[in-house]
């Protein structure tokens, strides 16, 4: 099993629609857990942080942690077409791992 | 703060060739990255450095690449002789401290050819 796991996509969802990401991670001990955002042809930026198990909020994102049960996800209320990218999610292991990636693409 | 720098942004080189890719991290942050992003591996780490000094480099593919971090404002990834599988988009980032090494800043990356 790889450190983080995504599913690679492609997520659509229309605009204004919840679209939802998900990321499972191999060890029980990580406590922290991030997402970031890469549009194309771009480097990848911060969007949000996760330590604590249950959800984080921040304007239209979502995270939330279970580590009983290894995942993370990220929630994107009300989809835009601006929040068509990359969704990375990235694990504190023993040293710091990236999963592969799920791209998602909002349709007006 | 100008952010991340790196260069050069493109980068077209022939098989066997050295290659240098050039980072300057943000002032005042202690931890600096280097990562290699394809399509078919995703974003790897290849080495980390705190306070100028390697951390972890278990990412480097082989001895064909080097990093080095002299000063905490300047780092390079050397690539020598490079191969066609070596071509990717490479990716300096940078952290305030080891503390906050999930909270990274990347740089526009070096989008590298090898023919």
């Amino acid at each position: 099993q790889k450190e983080v796991e995504q599913n690679s996509g492609p997520l659509s969802v229309p605009e204004g629609a919840i679209a939802s990401l998900n990321c499972t991670y191999s060890d029980r001990v990580s406590q922290s857990f991030f997402w970031y955002r890469q549009y194309s042809g771009k480097s990848p930026e911060l969007i949000m942080s996760i330590y604590s198990n249950g959800d984080k909020e921040d304007g239209r994102f979502t995270a939330q942690l279970n580590k009983a049960s290894q995942y993370v996800s990220l929630l994107i209320r009300d989809s835009q077409p601006s929040d068509s990218a990359t969704y990375l999610c990235a694990v504190i292991l023993n040293q710091f791992y990236f999963g592969t990636g799920t791209s998602l693409t909002v349709i007006p | 703060d100008a952010g991340v720098i790196q260069s050069p942004r493109h980068e077209v080189t022939e098989m066997g060739q050295e290659v240098t890719l050039r980072c300057k991290p943000i002032s005042g942050h202690n931890s600096l990255f280097w990562y290699r992003q394809t399509m078919m591996r995703g974003l790897e780490l290849l080495i980390y450095f705190n306070n100028n000094v390697p951390i972890d480099d278990s990412g480097m593919p082989e001895d064909r690449f080097s990093a080095k971090m002299p000063n905490a404002s300047f780092s390079t990834l050397k690539i020598q002789p490079s191969e066609p599988r070596d071509s990717a988009v490479y990716f300096c980032a940078s952290s305030l401290a080891v503390s906050r090494v999930g909270i990274q800043y990347f740089g526009a990356g070096t989008r590298l050819s090898v023919l």
